[in-house]
């Protein structure tokens, strides 16, 4: 069954560190998300990505985040000048746009 | 509360018994979902019930959705030890907001061998 690969699968950073979050979606789909867990709490939609731009953000994604594609396959999330709060699970999901979505297993991020 | 809201918060069953988890959720919506979450790992997508379905089924999983309550369940039947994990509702309120998924909090779930 097609999966969602996310890579590193656990990241330990300095506080202000920039960091690359890669995630290769299935190849037929056309919707791609991250979503963020904060231990213990809900999973939170950061932003959704279709036809090579931004489709949608949360509040949670400000100028601190960026999102590419820059390859056609891969689909990163950036985060600049990382801050302790930002430690969580990433989980980035793909969709065909209609039916469920495919999350990969997440990128467990720990800001130092 | 929240859009997605899961009842109980924990539940602790022995092997065999039934599951029976709810959610609410607040606005439209297109479609909703359950995924489970085994501790520390990833989301998996267990089933998909549309706005204008009522009851669905997926071998041991049964879910219901009241559009007009604005409320799903998810019934676990003859529950395994391999069932303990967290089980979250999302609610899709479609294209028109990005297909983006709102979480519940989710309900643990706890199967005693």
């Amino acid at each position: 069954e097609p999966e969602v690969t996310q890579t590193p699968s656990h990241q330990v950073t300095q506080m202000g560190q920039e960091v690359i979050l890669r995630c290769v979606p299935i190849s037929n789909h056309l919707y791609f998300y991250w979503y963020r867990q904060i231990l213990g709490q809900k999973v939170e939609f950061l932003v959704s990505f279709y036809n090579n731009e931004i489709s949608e953000k949360s509040e949670i994604f400000d100028d601190q985040f960026s999102v590419e594609r820059p390859d056609g396959s891969n689909f990163t999330l950036k985060i600049r000048s990382t801050k302790l709060e930002d430690s969580a699970m990433y989980f980035c999901a793909s969709g065909a746009g209609v039916g469920g979505y495919t999350f990969g297993s997440g990128t467990r991020l720990t800001v130092v | 509360s929240q859009q997605g809201e899961e009842d109980p918060q924990a539940l602790s069953i022995q092997e065999g018994e039934n599951a029976t988890m709810n959610c609410s959720y607040k606005t439209s919506i297109n479609n909703l979902q359950w995924y489970r979450q085994n501790s520390g790992r990833g989301l998996v997508h267990l089933i998909l019930i549309r706005s204008n379905e009522r009851e669905k089924h997926s071998g041991r999983l049964r879910v219901t959705l009241d559009t007009s309550k604005k409320s799903s369940s998810l019934l676990i039947t003859a529950s395994r030890a391999a069932d303990t994990a967290s089980y979250f509702c999302a609610t899709d309120a479609g294209k028109a907001a990005g297909n983006k998924l709102t979480f519940g909090g989710g309900t643990r779930v706890l199967v005693k061998p």
